[in-house]
């Protein structure tokens, strides 16, 4: 059963400062989704990543894999107010031509001024 | 306008009362999902569907039924509603194989008491 599991489940940061968010996952996938949530709204796509190393970046936030690891990180630069927002990762878990996506509980950032 | 529209956005029903949450696309994509999202529990998948009469089950396909007849609607039903079925809906929808870039609905909130 491939679980994904998110740090911190909630974060509270102060404007212009750095933080990161981690993504755990395990179970073998070189897929891996970021998602933003508006508190109240839906879900709009940030990031895919879909092979080790590989990195995005758009903004304040750049995105990371590490397939062997299993680890995905969403580093957030010089941190400002709107950028308060549940985060979710999401891996892509493929078995006997059955895709599935598992998502992270999330993590609730708040930046603060 | 590229979008993914649900309908209804807000549903209060009776348990047992069959409802469909209807799903439509205006891209012309070929994977389409759908999601509930609980406090606690984060977002999990319920059923997805690659392509017209093409779909599987997610992690949390019970009480659930999906049919894809056209490639622009999926219809989540629920043929006897329970109130573990109380929660958020979303649909969302993708281009290309995987879950790449998915748009996603403005949600439903299903109440069944």
């Amino acid at each position: 059963e491939l679980k994904v599991e998110q740090n911190p489940l909630f974060l509270s940061m102060q404007e212009g400062k750095n933080y990161t968010i981690y993504c755990n996952y395990s179970t073998t996938s070189d897929r891996l989704y970021w998602y933003r949530q508006d508190p109240g709204k839906s879900l709009e796509s940030l990031f895919v990543l879909l092979s080790n190393g590989a990195v995005k970046q758009e903004g304040r936030l750049m995105a990371s894999l590490d397939t062997k690891a299993r680890l995905s990180t969403l580093h957030i630069t010089a941190a400002v107010h709107d950028l308060s927002a549940t985060y979710f990762c999401a891996v892509d878990l493929t078995q006997g031509g059955s895709e599935k996506l598992v998502f992270g509980k999330g993590t609730k950032l708040t930046v603060n001024p | 306008e590229a979008q993914v529209t649900q309908n209804p956005r807000y549903l209060i029903t009776v348990t047992g009362k069959k409802l469909t949450v209807t799903c439509s696309q205006n891209m012309n994509h070929e994977y389409m999902s759908w999601y509930r999202q609980d406090p606690g529990l984060g977002l999990r998948q319920i059923y997805y569907s690659m392509n017209v009469e093409v779909t599987d089950k997610g992690d949390v396909p019970e009480g659930y039924k999906v049919s894809r007849k056209e490639k622009r609607n999926f219809p989540l039903i629920l043929e006897s509603p329970s109130p573990n079925q109380t929660s958020l809906y979303f649909c969302a929808s993708s281009k290309t194989g995987g879950f790449y870039e998915q748009y996603f609905g403005p949600g439903t909130r299903l109440t069944v008491t």
